[in-house]
Parts: structure tokens; C-alpha cells; sequence
């Protein structure tokens, strides 16, 4: 079965980076896109960018380009997001996902990592 | 980017009842590339449709999406006690992807 799975809660000080990892598995890693989504304490979700694991491109959402990078390591089938130069409301909860097919809708999820951001 | 809205905000209602919940988008959303999810506290967002009105794998059928364009939505026939949670919709057609603000269903 196709599974997510993330890297631990982080805690962090304004202007520090973080660097979260999903480690994919159940299915051929290079195949499918993998997308990284967050949300912030009662707020609703927001796309940060995408990953193609096959090639290693990648594209941001705008609001984080220079702040954000997604990379993989195809030997362990495993996806990188690093979130540098932290601000308090970086703090949210990140998840990974992947596609269903050939679109961005997403039935398989990561557990979630939170990250928390604070002086 | 297209902005999704979802209403209401928060809807209240007895288990058995009918939920209806509206997603309205900013302009046409391509190929009604238009998605729900349920999102309970604590846990990660599962997806119940794709493609508008697609049940995703395992999905119960008193779950239903309609809509197409700029107006969309989803449906829960009967309201069971695990139904009461956060929903977002989804738009997938123009890049980038954007979600919705949520519809939390609470029980009345």
C-alpha cells in the first residue's frame, strides 16, 4: 500500500531553516509527482510547490520563491522541503502529497510534521 | 491564481440530516479539475472527490459532488457521527493549486 511518511515536530527560532522529508513507499517513487501543502494553527491549506521525482524539477508557489527548496533522493525514495529564514507565522503544520494519476488532486498524504516557530 | 470560497463557514446539523456545502471559484475552473477532502482534528486531509463528482477508493456513496464551471458542490445525504468535520474543496485545472477557507460541519 502507498504510504507517506514524515519526518518529526521541529522547533525552530526566527530566521533559522528547517528541513522536513517524506519517505515514500508501495509504489515506483519516479512515477508520480509529489506535492507539499501547509497549514497554519485554524487555517485552512496552502500549496507551497511540487516536486517530479523522476527528473528532480521543481516549482514554487510564488509567496516562497528564495525561501523554499524541494529536492529527492532517489535511493531512498525520499522527498526534501527546506524553509529557510523562519518567521513566526512559518509555524503550520506540513504535509507531503502525492498525486492520483496525471492532475494534482491528491489521495495519499503524509502524516503531517509540524513545525513550530518561535523566539 | 483562482480563489476558491467556501460557504458556510460553519454548518450545524443534527446525524441523519442532509449537509450541503458550496464551493464558488473566482473564474471557470478547466475540466471541473475540482476536488473535496475531510479533514478530522489531528489527522491529515483524505480525499472524497475528484474531477467534481468522482468518488475517490472507498469513499461512501451518501458522499456526492456536482458542479461545474464556477460553482460547486459537495453533498452528504445522511450525516453518520464520523461525517462531522472539516472539508475543503480543491481546484487543480489552472496552476497553481489553491484550496478553499473550509467548511467545518458540526453537530447541532
Amino acid at each position: 500500500q502507498v504510504q507517506l511518511v514524515q519526518s518529526g515536530a521541529e522547533v525552530k527560532k526566527p530566521g533559522a531553516s528547517v528541513k522536513v522529508s517524506c519517505k515514500a513507499s508501495g509504489y515506483t517513487f519516479t512515477r508520480y509527482y509529489i506535492h507539499w501543502v501547509r497549514q497554519a494553527p485554524g487555517q485552512g491549506l496552502e500549496w507551497m510547490g511540487i516536486i517530479n521525482p523522476s527528473g528532480g524539477s521543481t516549482t514554487d508557489a510564488q509567496k516562497f520563491q528564495g525561501r523554499v527548496t524541494f529536492t529527492r533522493d532517489t535511493s531512498t525514495s525520499t522527498v526534501y522541503m527546506e524553509l529557510r529564514s523562519l518567521r513566526s507565522e512559518d509555524t503550520a503544520v506540513y504535509y507531503c502529497a502525492r498525486e492520483g494519476g496525471s492532475s494534482s488532486w491528491y489521495p495519499y498524504w503524509g502524516q503531517g510534521t509540524l513545525v513550530t516557530v518561535s523566539s | 491564481e483562482i480563489v476558491l470560497t467556501q460557504s458556510p463557514g460553519t454548518l450545524s446539523l443534527s446525524p441523519g440530516e442532509r449537509a450541503t456545502l458550496s464551493c464558488r471559484a473566482s473564474q471557470t475552473i478547466s475540466s471541473s479539475y475540482l476536488a473535496w477532502y475531510q479533514q478530522r482534528p489531528g489527522q491529515a486531509p483524505r480525499l472524497l472527490i475528484y474531477g467534481a463528482s468522482s468518488r475517490a477508493t472507498g469513499i461512501p456513496d451518501r458522499f456526492s459532488g456536482s458542479g461545474s464551471g464556477t460553482d460547486f458542490t459537495l453533498t452528504i445525504s445522511r450525516l453518520e457521527p464520523e461525517d462531522f468535520a472539516l472539508y475543503h474543496c480543491q481546484q487543480y485545472g489552472n496552476p497553481p493549486p489553491t484550496f478553499g477557507q473550509g467548511t467545518k460541519v458540526e453537530i447541532k
